[in-house]
C-alpha cells in the first residue's frame, strides 16, 4: 500500500499569511493526487486534482504542485473560512490513501 | 455539476447489516469508476472500495478491514452507487461517503452508519 506522511499535523496562521502543507507519498504516484478541505462536521470538500489542477469554484489563492513522491498545498493568503482540516489522497493505485490531515487553526 | 447523495445509513446491532445507496447525477455515471470512504468519528479519511463500470469490466476492489464483508454494486439504469454492508462490526461505525471517478473524488454530504448494540 502507498503510504501518505502529510506535515504538518497542525498549525497556526495569521489572516494574510501563506500556509503550506507538503504530502509525502512512499512511492511515486506521478501527480496522481486530490487535495481536500474540511471544515468541522462538514463533508470534505474536493478542491484539486491531479495534483495542481483547480476544481471549478475554488478560489485562486489555494493551489497544488509536485509530482513523483513530494507535493505542496498552498494558500497564499489565510482567510478566516479557511480554518479546516486538509487532507491528500493518492490514487496511482488501490487501496487509495489518504494523508492524516493538516489542521489549519487562526493565531 | 457532479452530485452524489448517500442514503440508507442508522443504526444496527453488531453481526448485522445495512445497504447504502448512492444517487448520482450530472455526469455520465455508466462511464465512471464509483468508490465509497468513510471517515469514524474524529478520524481520517479511509478507502472502503471500488468498483469498475461496466465498459471496464465492472470489477471491484476492498480495502483489507472491508474485504469479504462489504460488497460494491452498481444499478446503471438507476444512477445509483450500492454498498451492502454484512457482519458488521463496532469499528464500522463511520459516515460513508461517496465518490465518483477513477481518481475517487469525494463529493457527498455522507450517511451515518452506527454499529452498537
Amino acid at each position: 500500500d502507498i503510504q501518505m506522511t502529510q506535515s504538518p499535523s497542525s498549525l497556526s496562521a495569521s489572516v494574510g499569511d501563506r500556509v503550506t502543507i507538503t504530502c509525502q507519498a512512499s512511492q511515486d504516484i506521478s501527480n496522481y493526487l486530490n487535495w481536500y478541505q474540511q471544515k468541522p462536521g462538514k463533508a470534505p470538500k474536493f478542491l484539486i486534482y491531479d495534483a495542481s489542477n483547480l476544481e471549478t469554484g475554488v478560489p485562486s489563492r489555494f493551489s497544488g504542485s509536485g509530482s513523483g513522491t513530494d507535493f505542496t498545498f498552498t494558500i497564499s493568503s489565510l482567510q478566516p473560512e479557511d480554518i479546516a482540516t486538509y487532507y491528500c489522497q493518492q490514487y496511482d493505485s488501490v487501496p487509495l490513501t489518504f494523508g492524516g490531515g493538516t489542521k489549519v487553526e487562526i493565531k | 455539476e457532479v452530485q452524489l447523495v448517500e442514503s440508507g445509513g442508522g443504526l444496527v446491532k453488531p453481526g448485522g447489516s445495512l445497504r447504502l445507496s448512492c444517487a448520482a447525477s450530472g455526469f455520465t455515471f455508466n462511464n465512471a469508476w464509483m468508490s465509497w470512504v468513510r471517515q469514524a468519528s474524529g478520524k481520517g479519511l479511509e478507502w472502503v472500495g471500488r468498483i469498475k463500470s461496466k465498459t471496464d469490466g465492472g470489477t471491484t476492489d476492498y480495502a483489507a478491514p472491508v474485504k469479504g464483508r462489504l460488497t460494491i454494486s452498481r444499478d446503471d439504469s438507476k444512477n445509483t452507487l450500492y454498498l451492502q454492508m454484512n457482519s458488521l462490526r463496532t469499528e464500522d461505525t463511520a459516515v460513508y461517503y461517496c465518490a465518483s471517478g477513477a481518481s475517487g473524488q469525494v463529493r457527498g454530504q455522507g450517511t451515518l452508519v452506527t454499529v452498537s448494540s
